[in-house]
């Protein structure tokens, strides 16, 4: 059974750092890019950063970049959302999501982390 | 990037027939066959529904449909279930700079 299970978030104050990780199993976690998607209490999905199976292609909405990295640790089975600088409008509900593919469907979800950024 | 627009809210009988559109540009649905869509229950992660405009992973019923005319996607719910009751969003590759776009999302209510 396909399982993602993330952990780290939590209330930070504007400014500050969080790092989110996920952890996978029930199926050859190098096989596939993964992604990071947030939902902001009471609104909709926004697709956040995707990385490559190897970790040698990255990709960012806009609104994270130069803020965010993703990385991925396939050894480990773990994959990881590092959050600098961070705002209050990053307050969401963060995803850790599976696909087969740069532009496959996210197959696969976790339960969710909620990040809270407020002073 | 503007997130693909969905009617907020979409309703019907049990047994009905319902049908949620979402709308991009030439550069995000109308460009490519890669629309997906998913189920969101309340405090539940997204489940995807359906995949490249309109193929469904295992398990999912054949009551959900999915088609693409243009620069809209629809999704067809038919023979409306209590369980359907979850908002439901679209996704689409784009080829800006964000790399996917997500719909505004649809409440759908089963009367």
């Amino acid at each position: 059974e396909v399982q993602l299970v993330e952990s780290g978030g939590g209330l930070v104050q504007p400014g500050g750092s969080l790092r989110l990780s996920c952890t996978a199993s029930g199926f050859t976690f190098s096989s596939y890019w993964m992604s990071w998607v947030r939902q902001a209490p009471g609104k909709g999905l926004e697709w956040v950063a995707n990385i490559k199976q190897d970790g040698s292609e990255k990709y960012y909405v806009d609104s994270v970049k130069g803020r965010f990295t993703i990385s991925r640790d396939n050894a480990k089975r773990s994959l990881d959302l590092q959050m600098n600088s961070l705002r209050v409008e990053d307050t969401a509900v963060y995803y850790c999501a599976r696909r087969g593919g740069a532009s496959s469907p996210l197959g696969y979800w976790g339960q969710g982390t909620l990040v809270t950024v407020s002073s | 990037q503007s997130a693909l627009t969905q009617p907020a809210s979409v309703s019907g009988s049990p047994g009905q027939s319902i049908a949620i559109s979402c709308t991009g540009t030439s550069s995000d649905v109308g460009g490519y066959n890669y629309v997906s869509w998913y189920q969101q229950h309340p405090g539940k992660a997204p489940k995807l529904m359906i995949y490249e405009v309109s193929n469904r992973p295992s398990g999912i019923s054949d009551r959900f449909s999915g088609s693409k005319s243009g620069n809209t996607a629809s999704l067809t719910i038919s023979g409306l279930q209590a369980e359907d009751e979850a908002e439901y969003y679209c996704s689409s590759y784009s080829s800006g700079t964000t790399l996917e776009v997500f719909g505004t999302g649809t409440k759908v209510t089963v009367l």
